[in-house]
This record gives structure tokens, sequence and C-alpha cells, in this order.
């Protein structure tokens, strides 16, 4: 079953613009934690934010926030005042608890391509 | 900062030969992780290691081997290379359990 879910395989926003991309989970482990990654053309993945199960407080990095509402099991990223070298592929990311198994292996979603046009 | 370098950005390997990922690590973490992304499939899991001479399979591990002699280093190995393992292999590792991971810039893998 799939546990990450990013309904949107591309996103399009005007620079300067706030665009927000969807990321919803699946888990029964009531201790994980959810990331958002970025990957620019050029390879390489950039952690953005990170948001506990148990935070009380959305989570915020700069221009990044995590719209977090954990009864929908949602845990969207939201990008205030978009640039152009944000265009680039986002990932969303669960870390499953040690109820579902060891490790705390991270689980990816399939991903969302952000272009910020001028 | 934490640096987890890739041997290679791009390889070119034929059929049935026997290729080998480097990745290695500078911040002295336990846990190191190989994945292969795909388009419309994200990062699947191949094989993590959580220490030295450790290693788990992920979900995918077939036609792979993984290899951990040192903390600072992990290896993958694709015994003999086949097409559909043209992919973009990433290798990822962090501190422990619940620390954030962090990636090699990843190696761009064709298979001919």
């Amino acid at each position: 079953a799939q546990k990450i879910t990013q309904t949107q395989p591309g996103m399009f926003v005007q620079e300067k613009e706030a665009v927000t991309l969807d990321c919803t989970y699946d888990t029964s482990d009531p201790s994980y934690g959810l990331f958002w990654y970025k990957q620019p053309s050029s390879g390489e993945m950039i952690f953005l934010i990170y948001q506990g199960s148990y935070d009380q407080q959305n989570a915020t990095e700069g221009r990044y926030s995590l719209n977090f509402q954990k009864a929908r099991k949602s845990a969207n990223l939201v990008i205030s005042a978009s640039q152009l070298g944000d265009s680039a592929m986002y990932f969303c990311a669960m870390r499953e608890g040690p109820f579902s198994g060891g490790y705390n292996k991270l689980i990816f979603g399939a991903g969302t391509r952000l272009a910020v046009h001028p | 900062d934490v640096k987890v370098t890739q041997s290679s950005r791009y390889l070119v390997k034929r059929t049935g030969e026997k290729v080998f990922l480097e990745c290695v690590q500078d911040m002295d973490h336990e846990n190191m992780f190989w994945y292969r992304q795909d388009p419309g499939l994200g990062l699947r899991l191949i094989y993590f290691s959580y220490d030295v001479k450790m290693k788990e399979k992920g979900d995918i591990p077939e036609g792979y081997s993984v290899s951990r002699e040192k903390k600072e280093r992990f290896s993958l190995i694709l015994e003999s290379a086949s097409t559909n393992q043209t992919s973009m292999y990433l290798c990822a590792s962090r501190l422990g359990q619940l620390q954030t991971q962090h990636f090699g810039d990843g190696t761009r893998l064709s298979i001919l």
C-alpha cells in the first residue's frame, strides 16, 4: 500500500507568489516524522524541513513552512515568495516509528516538479 | 557540513558487467543507504547499513549487493548489470535513527 502520496506530478507558479505542494501519508504508528527534500536538475537531494508527529506547531524554515494536519494525515509544503531557483523536484518523505519495523527507514513519495515562471 | 560523496556523477556500463558504486561520508554516521530513483516512482530503498559489516535489504534488493567494511564507506554492487538497472542512484547517510538523512549528488548509471 502506498504510504506517501503526492498527487501533483507538476506545478507552475509565478515568481514572488506562494505555492503549496501536497503530501498525504498513511501510517498506524503514533510516532513518525515527515520530511521535504528538494532536488534541482543537478541531482542532489537537499533537505528542506522536518515535522515530528508530536510537534505542536507547524515547522518553518525561512520561506518554507509545513502545513501539518494530523487528523487529515497531510503534510503540505508551502513556499512563500517563489524564486526562479525554486524550480526543482520536491519529495515528501516519512520516517516511520519503531512499531512499523526497525531502523526508521524513509519512505518517499513520487515527487512534484515545480516550475517557477518570471 | 555533512559531506556525502559518490564516486561518479555519470557512468556507462555494458550488460553483464560487474558494477561498483562507491559512497563515502565524512561525519562518522552510523547509518548509510542506497536508493534508486526512477520517474514517477520517487526514491526506492535498495539496501541500508546500520553499522560496519551490517546490512539490511530494502524494498528492491534483487540484483544488488552491498559492502560496508569501514564506517565511512558503503558500496553498491551490481553483480551482473542489466538494462533495467539503468537509473539514478543516490547514497545517503545519517547519524542515528531519528536524524535527518543527508544525500550525495547521485550517480546516473546507464547500462547498454
